[in-house]
This record gives structure tokens, sequence and C-alpha cells, in this order.
């Protein structure tokens, strides 16, 4: 099993610019998440997921869009790309009843 | 809604002391705990978790942690610390059916 993957590992963007980051995991969890991590901030929820076709805001949701079409991805958008999203992006999935998550490598994305 | 402190943002040690990482937490109902671990440029991974029972619960690599009511506390401890146990480390909280919530992180050095 591979777990959670992330792609890109690395990108950077120029303002304005959009991108899409892609979030799998194999594990086949009903739960899926997006967080953000900056320094000093620990990890900060973007958006999540319960399940396919689902989706629903975290704490920190502003300028990012998400889609779980299939259950076993979680696409995390930016549409315009700001310098205050410069950040490491992590993708997590976990089971109800479990609560514990299980996270992917990181995206690290730079918006110049 | 729940919220997680944990109070040392950067925690030097040396190597063979013993260690106490603090976390506290304020939530109105039921809570369950976890302690990640980052490693440089890694992702998170489950260090270990209370969701019920024994107050005391213990890691596969020699960490415990206590699972204290009265005191809203859940501080992770170590009796002998290595160089490898170099990492970051987040407290996080989860109500019933809520994503979790994760602290700022403690960063440990051990120091040879």
């Amino acid at each position: 099993n591979a777990g959670v993957t992330q792609t890109p590992k690395f990108r950077v963007l120029k303002t304005g610019q959009s991108m899409t980051l892609l979030c799998a995991q194999d594990m086949n969890h009903e739960y899926m998440y997006w967080y953000r991590q900056d320094p000093g901030m620990g990890l900060r929820l973007i958006h999540y997921s319960v399940g396919e076709g689902t989706t629903a805001k975290g704490e920190v949701p502003d300028g990012y869009n998400v889609s779980r079409l299939k259950k076993q991805n979680f696409l995390l958008g930016l549409e315009s790309a700001a310098p205050s999203q410069t950040s490491v992006y992590f993708c997590a999935s976990g089971r109800p009843l479990l609560y514990e998550q299980y996270f992917g490598p990181g995206t690290r994305l730079t918006v110049t | 809604a729940q919220s997680v402190t944990q109070l040392d943002s950067q925690v030097p040690v040396f190597e063979e002391a013993p260690v106490e990482l603090r976390c506290n937490y304020s939530s109105s109902v039921s809570v369950y705990l976890f302690w990640y671990v980052q490693y440089p440029n890694q992702g998170l991974q489950l260090l270990l978790k209370y969701l019920s029972g024994s107050t005391l619960v213990e890691s596969i690599n020699g960490f415990e942690a206590e699972f204290n009511k009265s005191q809203t506390s859940f501080h992770l401890r170590k009796p002998s610390v290595h160089i490898s146990d170099t990492a970051e480390y987040f407290c996080a909280v989860s109500e019933r059916n809520t994503p979790l919530v994760f602290g700022k992180g403690t960063r440990l050095s051990v120091i040879a």
C-alpha cells in the first residue's frame, strides 16, 4: 500500500496563477482532509470531506476550493494564488470512529 | 469548539535525559486525544492516542502520555531520549465526529 500520496512535491507559482494539488489514498478511507502548515502556526484545516461528493469548510478555507469526485482522490485548487498561500500543504485520510488520520508527505508551495 | 495549547514551542534536552512535552486542551464534551510526530521534511505520523479506557497510553518507541480530565491535560513523556527523537511533536484533539484540531507544535531537540 502506498498510503497517502500527494502530487506535486514542490511548486513555485507567480501571483495570480492557478494550480491544483492532488491527494490520493489507497486505504479505502471515507474521510479526507487538506491542511496547511506554517511556522509557529501548527496545522490548520482548509477543507475536508466525509465521503465521495461531499466537502466542508475548515478553519482557513478562503482562497481555496476542493472536489471529491472519487473516494480515493481529494483535489485542492488555488484559483488565483497569493503570496500568503506560500506554505506546506498536507493531505490526510481517515475512517470514522477511529479518529486517527494518516498523512501524506506534503507539497511545498511558494507563491512569488 | 475545542482548542489545544502546547505550552513550549521548543524543548532542548540532553541525550538520555527525561523529557515532558506539555499539552492542554479545552472542550465542552468528551474528547479524543492524540500525539503526532513530524520528522524533518516528512508528514505527520501518529505516535499515540487516547480514545477511552486506561488514561495512560504508550507508544512502541518508549513515549507515554496520560489523560488527566480534571486538569484537561495530555502531556507526553519519555524517561530517556535518543538523538533519533529529535522532531516536532503535535498534540491534537477531536470531539466526536469532528476533524482534529492541532496545537502549534513543540520542537524537541536532543543534544549529544
